[in-house]
């Protein structure tokens, strides 16, 4: 069995701002990590994942991961926050023969401030 | 190329009723899986479905059902509606079965139960 848990239903950040989005993931096989965000009225986009190799992965709009095995954990990081990064983010695991089953967190609404 | 379609945008029902929803993946893709999404217990997996047969289910009642076509073109059927049924009802198309690939998400059916 596998599952997610992201720590913090909001956050709120300033513009320019660091984002930093907490996921860690539970899994008995190594896992497949992803990190999904959704608009509103819009379904969901892929903004980076993880399969194997390198750790530190770099996905859309400037946000990156790292999977750090030993903690059990793929944090969402940006440098510098825009206010077009508004949204719900959700980090997402599958595991290799488990088909295209994702389990989902249950999602961080990010709002960024002036 | 075209991205995922679902029909329809927005649904009205009352208890009682079925309902059918569509997906259409993006060309090529032959894996369809369904999600539901609701504020209580945020996204959560229906089934998959790749090349015509179920491959995959989600903890859901057997009101829920689902099939797909050889055209990859999936359908979603819940009987019986029940005012806990209202959500947001996302497709995801992926080429293959493997867990690793992006999944694509359509915008999905906001079903309502009165």
């Amino acid at each position: 069995a596998q599952s997610v848990t992201q720590l913090g239903s909001h956050v709120s950040v300033s513009e320019g701002a660091l984002v930093l989005l907490r996921c860690n993931y539970s899994s008995s096989v190594p896992p497949y990590l992803f990190w999904y965000v959704q608009y509103p009225n819009q379904g969901l986009q892929l903004l980076l994942k993880y399969t194997t190799g390198a750790t530190l992965v770099k996905g859309i709009n400037g946000f990156e991961a790292e999977f750090k095995k030993s903690e059990t954990s793929f944090h969402l990081t940006k440098p510098s926050a825009h206010m077009s990064d508004a949204a719900e983010y959700f980090c997402a695991v599958t595991t290799q023969g488990g088909g295209n089953k994702i389990t989902f967190g249950t999602g961080t609404q990010l709002k960024v401030e002036l | 190329k075209a991205g995922v379609t679902q029909t329809p945008r927005y649904l009205i029902k009352t208890r009682g009723q079925q309902v059918t929803l569509s997906c259409s993946p993006i060309s090529g893709h032959r894996s369809v899986s369904w999600y539901q999404q609701t504020p209580g217990q945020g996204l959560q997996f229906l089934f998959e479905y790749f090349s015509e047969t179920q491959r995959n289910k989600g903890n859901f009642p057997g009101r829920f059902s689902g099939r797909q076509f050889s055209n990859s073109r999936s359908e979603m059927n819940v009987s019986t509606l029940e005012l806990g049924d209202s959500a947001l009802y996302l497709c995801a198309s992926s080429p293959t079965q493997q867990g690793y690939n992006e999944q694509f998400f359509g915008p999905g059916t906001r079903l309502t139960v009165l």
